[in-house]
C-alpha cells in the first residue's frame, strides 16, 4: 500500500510568493495532520483535520498560512505571502481511530523541503 | 499541557554497544500514548512503535525495546547491538487517547536525541 504521499518535495521560492504544499493520506485514513519542523522549534503540529473538517488549527502561526482538505483523499496547505522565516521541512500524516481494537498510529508523508529566498 | 523532554541531545557510541535514549513526558490525561519515530538523514520520519498508557508492558522488537514506566512518567528505548545504520534522529511523542471520547489530536514531540553510530 502506498504510504503518505507528499509533492512537491523540495520548494524554493522567493519572499512574497505563494506557496501551495499538497497531501495525498492513506486510503481509509480519517485524520490528516500537518506539521512543520524547524532547528529553532523542533516539530510541531500547524493544523489537522477529521473526515475532511478541521478540527484545531491553533498552531497555524499567521493568516498568511490556511489549509484546506477537499475530500478524503487531498489536502493543501498554502502560504501566501511567503516569507524567508517560513523556511521548513513540512509534514503530512495521517491515521486512523479504530474504538473496535483500539489503535491509533500515525504515518508521516517524507516531507517537502521549503525554500524562502 | 503536554510536555515530552529528551534531555540527551547527542549521543555517540562504537557499532556493537548498545545504547538508552530517554523519554520523560508530563500529561494531565488519565490514557494517552507514546510513540518513537527515527528520522535517518534521508529526513522521513518512520513510525517505531506505539505504547498505550494501560499497557505498561515492555516491548521488544529485534535489537529493539522499550521500558515504559508509567510511575516515572518514562519510556525509554534501547539499542542493543548498534549497527552504523541506526544512526539517525530519534523522536519521542505524546497523543492524548482518541478513544477516550475526544477523538485525536496532533502528537506532542521531544525535541530529539541525534544518535551517532560510530564503525
Amino acid at each position: 500500500d502506498a504510504g503518505v504521499i507528499q509533492s512537491p518535495r523540495h520548494e524554493v521560492t522567493e519572499m512574497g510568493q505563494e506557496v501551495t504544499l499538497r497531501c495525498k493520506p492513506i486510503s481509509g485514513h480519517d485524520y490528516l495532520f500537518w506539521y512543520r519542523q524547524t532547528m529553532m522549534r523542533g516539530l510541531e503540529l500547524l493544523i489537522y483535520f477529521n473526515n475532511n473538517v478541521p478540527i484545531d488549527d491553533s498552531g497555524m502561526p499567521e493568516d498568511r498560512f490556511s489549509a484546506k482538505m477537499p475530500n478524503a483523499s487531498f489536502s493543501t496547505l498554502k502560504i501566501q505571502p511567503s516569507e524567508p522565516r517560513d523556511s521548513a521541512v513540512y509534514f503530512c500524516a495521517s491515521s486512523l481511530v479504530s474504538t473496535a481494537t483500539l489503535t491509533y498510529e500515525q504515518y508521516f508523508g517524507p516531507g517537502t523541503r521549503l525554500t524562502v529566498t | 499541557a503536554q510536555k515530552v523532554t529528551q534531555a540527551q541531545t547527542e549521543i555517540s557510541v562504537v557499532e556493537k554497544e548498545d545504547v538508552t535514549l530517554d523519554c520523560v513526558y508530563e500529561t494531565r490525561d488519565t490514557t494517552y500514548y507514546l510513540f518513537w519515530y527515527k528520522q535517518p538523514p534521508s529526513g522521513e520520519l518512520v513510525f517505531l512503535i506505539r505504547r498505550n498508557s494501560f499497557d505498561e508492558q515492555n516491548e521488544i522488537s529485534g535489537r529493539y525495546s522499550w521500558n515504559f514506566q508509567k510511575s516515572t512518567s518514562s519510556f525509554n528505548f534501547t539499542i542493543t547491538a548498534s549497527q552504523v545504520v541506526d544512526s539517525a534522529v530519534y523522536f519521542c511523542a505524546l497523543s492524548e487517547d482518541p478513544n477516550s471520547g475526544g477523538g485525536a489530536d496532533g502528537l506532542t514531540f521531544g525535541k530529539g536525541t541525534h544518535l551517532i553510530i560510530q564503525p
